[in-house]
């Protein structure tokens, strides 16, 4: 109940494309999913995120769709460009009294944008 | 500038050493996290601290150590006990319940010679 799913495992998109990425969760006590992206060698970085009573949030050209009843979620990076080019993560988490279990990473999604 | 720093970038290990990761945090952010990371895999909790002096096993505890003596300092200790310590490895710390959310280090890339 703990996990969360994300999918693809890698993407390969064209230059002004739309890169999608799509993550599912089981536990309805998550209330808060961030995104991070993460460049070779270096640190995850917060990129977005949103509160399961929205159901859009877009940032530039960054946008979340969250589908509460299905319990999913979407990163959309519209016209991508190479420097999109990272792994991307989707997380969730949730007030809990222990802090090893109030967050959860996805495994990750690879973003190579062709130029 | 607030943040967190992972020291050192790089690290080599000789078989039998132990090794320690320093990370620090001026975020005045009461919780603190190391994950590790291998290569084009996710994220995977080592050990996470709530609160000086209290530390608890996350989910790959076996052969690391840490400490949390003071709130800004979570050093981690890859001790000769992990054989297999070549990885990426991240520091993360977060403060703000209601939001919950982490913010990373750069990272140490550690490696066995």
């Amino acid at each position: 109940q703990q996990q969360v799913k994300q999918s693809p495992q890698s993407l390969i998109v064209q230059k002004g494309g739309i890169s999608i990425i799509n993550c599912a969760y089981e536990n309805t006590a998550f209330d808060y999913f961030p995104w991070y992206q993460q460049f070779p060698g270096k640190g995850p970085a917060l990129l977005i995120a949103i509160r399961p009573d929205v159901s859009e949030k877009k940032e530039g050209r960054f946008t979340i769709s969250f589908n509460k009843s299905a319990k999913q979620f979407s990163l959309h990076i519209m016209d991508s460009q190479p420097g999109d080019s990272a792994t991307y993560f989707c997380a969730a988490s949730m007030i809990a009294d222990n802090y090893g279990q109030n967050f959860v990473f996805g495994p990750g999604t690879r973003l190579s944008v062709l130029p | 500038d607030g943040g967190i720093t992972q020291s050192p970038k790089y690290l080599f290990r000789k078989e039998g050493q132990n090794v320690t990761l320093s990370c620090e945090q001026n975020l005045n952010h009461d919780a603190m996290y190391w994950y590790r990371q291998d290569p084009g895999q996710g994220l995977r909790l080592i050990y996470y601290s709530q609160i000086v002096n209290d530390f608890q096993k996350g989910d790959i505890a076996e052969g690391y150590s840490v400490s949390r003596e003071k709130k800004e300092s979570f050093p981690l200790t890859v001790t000769s006990a992990q054989k297999n310590p070549t990885a990426f490895y991240l520091c993360a710390s977060s403060g703000d319940r209601a939001r919950n959310i982490q913010y990373f280090g750069a990272g140490t890339r550690l490696s066995v010679l």
